[in-house]
């Protein structure tokens, strides 16, 4: 079963930094491109950024660019994501999908950004 | 690409059908020919779980009651007969330009 398992969520004053790590589990995370999409308390899905299977190309949701690096080592079968200056309103959810279509999602980590 | 779901809130009854639009600001047909237009489904509680893919694909394990339709900026997602497990919010999303969501629609038992 695809599973991508999201970890590194916690507590961060505002300008903090955190990195979020995201393993596979039961599948190779090679064959597969990876999006971070995020769901701030009570509100609708946000996608954040994308790598390809290789890394070889990124993208970024305007409001986290310059601020968040989506990065991946695959000999580790694991993606990350870096995320600096941490404001109040990037506190959500957030959940590692699998596939160029979001085919598979973990369970997400909560990031809370507060002082 | 901005994504307008209708309607925000979708109360119906169980075993009759029911459907969402999701119109695109701009056409969501892609250089390559394809349209990519998903559905997903986020129950209480659950991370979003894809249901449909390309407009119309039913994604791995999902109920043929799912169906999608549409084309360039006007998409549907129809529920032929509502199950208690189908309470949930549903977005649109495209994968044409970068990645945008729709506000989500509320579906729950009347």
């Amino acid at each position: 079963q695809v599973q991508p398992v999201e970890s590194g969520g916690g507590v961060v004053q505002p300008g903090g930094s955190l990195r979020l790590s995201c393993a596979a589990s039961g599948f190779t995370f090679s064959s597969y491109g990876v999006h971070w999409v995020r769901q701030a308390p009570g509100k609708g899905l946000e996608w954040v950024a994308f790598i390809r299977y290789d890394g070889t190309n990124k993208y970024y949701a305007d409001s986290v660019k310059g601020r968040f690096t989506i990065s991946r080592d695959n000999s580790k079968n694991t993606v990350y994501l870096q995320m600096n200056s941490l404001r109040a309103e990037d506190t959500s959810v957030y959940y590692c999908t699998a596939g160029w279509g979001l085919d598979y999602w973990g369970q997400g980590t909560l990031v809370t950004v507060s002082s | 690409i901005v994504m307008t779901q209708t309607p925000l809130s979708s109360p119906v009854t169980l075993g009759q059908p029911t459907s969402i639009s999701c119109r695109s600001s701009q056409s969501l047909v892609h250089s390559d020919g394809n349209t990519y237009l998903s559905w997903l489904q986020q129950r209480p509680g659950q991370p979003p779980r894809l249901l449909i893919y390309k407009i119309s694909n039913r994604f791995s394990g999902v109920p043929d009651r799912f169906s999608g339709s549409g084309a360039g900026t006007d998409f549907t997602l129809k529920i032929s007969r509502v199950e208690a497990e189908d309470v949930g919010v549903y977005y649109c999303m495209q994968g044409t330009q970068s990645w945008t969501f729709g506000q989500g629609t509320k579906v729950e038992i009347k």
